[in-house]
């Protein structure tokens, strides 16, 4: 079945560098997209979300960039911190009223020192 | 505006036994959703519940059941226990508009073990 799929399982960067976490989606039907974050013991916490209709959006420190010709997600963190360690997830929901959210395996983002 | 909360925060079963948990959405929110969280499955879609009734349903068996009540809180249940349902289950609610193009919330989890 169709599924939402991360690129890296782990992801290293120093601390005050950017980061980039890569997602392939692969539903087309698919119109709203949204970063979490997870901490060990934690819900996943909201970080920020895009449209369909959109290519790309930005918040604070995090920007998300939607390329639908190949069907592709990223989360960009500028200037990443030591709080910025966890598990990054992306999730998918299909067009429609429901609220049935498909998420990707997940990458750990580890920020050294 | 307090968050989405879950009791109990753990459990601790033994197989053929039944538990039902709770959750509590934020305060206007009228969608809640459950997903199971596991190392090998990763974050699975139970079901979602709105004005009481159940939306839409994952791939899970019968085993797996819930219910939504009038204030929009949620309870889920899982009858005959196996070793397999030990894992953290996420409930997130949604304020429920016309569009499904809403975030969800999610609450910290109920942490099952299964012994």
């Amino acid at each position: 079945g169709e599924s939402v799929g991360l690129h890296l399982p782990t992801l290293s960067v120093q601390e005050g560098d950017n980061s980039i976490i890569n997602c392939a989606y692969s539903n087309s039907a698919s119109d709203y997209f949204i970063w979490y974050k997870q901490e060990s013991g934690k819900g996943p916490q909201f970080i920020i979300d895009i449209r369909s209709n959109m290519d790309k959006r930005q918040g604070q420190r995090v920007t998300v960039l939607l390329n639908k010709t190949v069907k592709h997600l990223s989360l960009q963190i500028a200037a990443t911190q030591p709080g910025d360690s966890a598990v990054y997830f992306c999730a998918e929901n299909m067009a429609g009223s429901a609220r049935q959210l498909t998420f990707g395996s997940g990458t750990q983002l580890t920020v050294l020192p | 505006k307090a968050g989405v909360t879950q009791t109990p925060r753990y459990l601790i079963k033994t197989r053929g036994q039944q538990v039902t948990l709770s959750c509590s959405p934020i305060s206007g929110h009228r969608s809640v959703s459950w997903y199971q969280q596991t190392p090998g499955q990763g974050l699975q879609f139970l079901f979602e519940y709105f004005s009481e009734t159940q939306r839409n349903k994952g791939n899970f068996p019968g085993r797996f059941s819930g219910r939504q009540f009038s204030n929009s809180r949620s309870e889920m249940n899982v009858s005959t226990l196996e070793l397999g349902d030990s894992a953290l289950y996420l409930c997130a609610s949604s304020l429920a508009g016309s569009s499904g193009q809403e975030t969800q919330y999610f609450g910290p989890g109920t942490r099952l073990l299964v012994l």
